[in-house]
C-alpha cells in the first residue's frame, strides 16, 4: 500500500525558510522510474508544481521559483525534503507530494497536504 | 511550459444530469493528459490518465476523450458524491501543467 505523508511547520514568517518533510512508504526512491513532485495549492486556487527528485538523484524545479527551492532525499530513511527560502505571505498555500513512476505518468499518489502560513 | 485552460471554471448541475469538462492545451500533444478530482479539504484524487483510461476504482460513469489541444471529461449521470473540483494535467511534457480547475456545484 502506498502512502506519503507531508510534515513541516504550520506558521512561518515572512523572510524565513521552510523545510517540509515527505515520508512515504510502499515504494522506494531508489528503484528505476520512481519520481517523487512536491505541488501546492493557494486557498482557494489552482495546483502548482513545485520540484522533483527522481530515483537517480535528478532533480527539476518549477521556473518561476527554481532559486528558491531545494529537495532532497534519504532513500534509507523514505523521505524526500522540500526547502524553500525567503518565505511571503503569497506562499501561503497548502503543500502536498506526491508520486509518478516514470516522467511521462501523472501523480498517482498523493499526501494530504500540509498547510503553510505565511505571516509575521 | 504548455498553459492549460479548463472550461467552464464553475459548473452547475443536478443529480442525474451529463456533464462535460473541457481543458485546452496551448500546444498540441497526444494523449499524455490526466484528470483529478478534488474535495475540499482533501488532495487531488486521480480519475483518469493517458486521456481516457480510468484509474482503477474510478466508477464508469467517467470518461475522458480527446487529443491535439482539446480533451474532455465526461460524467454521464451526476451522483452526489461527484460534486467536487476537477483539474486536468498534461504531463506530455515536463513540468506537468494544471489547468485552473472546474467546481461542479449541485444546482
Amino acid at each position: 500500500q502506498v502512502t506519503l505523508r507531508e510534515s513541516g511547520p504550520a506558521l512561518v514568517k515572512p523572510t524565513q525558510t521552510l523545510t517540509l518533510t515527505c515520508t512515504f512508504s510502499g515504494f522506494s526512491l531508489s528503484t528505476s522510474g520512481m519520481c517523487v513532485s512536491w505541488i501546492r495549492q493557494p486557498p482557494g486556487k489552482a495546483l502548482e508544481w513545485l520540484a522533483l527528485i527522481d530515483w537517480d538523484d535528478d532533480e527539476y524545479y518549477s521556473t518561476s521559483l527554481k532559486t528558491r527551492l531545494t529537495i532532497s532525499k534519504d532513500t534509507s530513511k523514505n523521505q524526500v525534503v522540500l526547502t524553500m527560502t525567503n518565505m511571503d505571505p503569497v506562499d501561503t498555500a497548502t503543500y502536498y507530494c506526491a508520486r509518478m513512476v516514470g516522467y511521462s505518468s501523472p501523480f498517482d499518489y498523493w499526501g494530504q497536504g500540509t498547510l503553510v502560513t505565511v505571516s509575521s | 511550459d504548455i498553459q492549460m485552460t479548463q472550461s467552464p471554471s464553475t459548473l452547475s448541475a443536478s443529480v442525474g444530469d451529463r456533464v462535460t469538462i473541457t481543458c485546452r492545451a496551448s500546444q498540441s500533444f497526444s494523449s499524455w493528459l490526466a484528470w483529478y478530482q478534488q474535495k475540499p479539504g482533501k488532495a487531488p484524487n486521480l480519475l483518469i490518465y493517458k486521456a481516457s483510461t480510468l484509474e482503477s476504482g474510478v466508477p464508469s460513469r467517467f470518461s475522458g476523450s480527446g487529443s491535439g489541444t482539446e480533451f474532455t471529461l465526461t460524467i454521464s449521470s451526476l451522483q452526489p458524491d461527484d460534486f467536487a473540483t476537477y483539474y486536468c494535467q498534461q504531463y506530455n511534457s515536463f513540468p506537468g501543467t494544471f489547468g485552473q480547475g472546474t467546481k461542479l456545484e449541485i444546482k
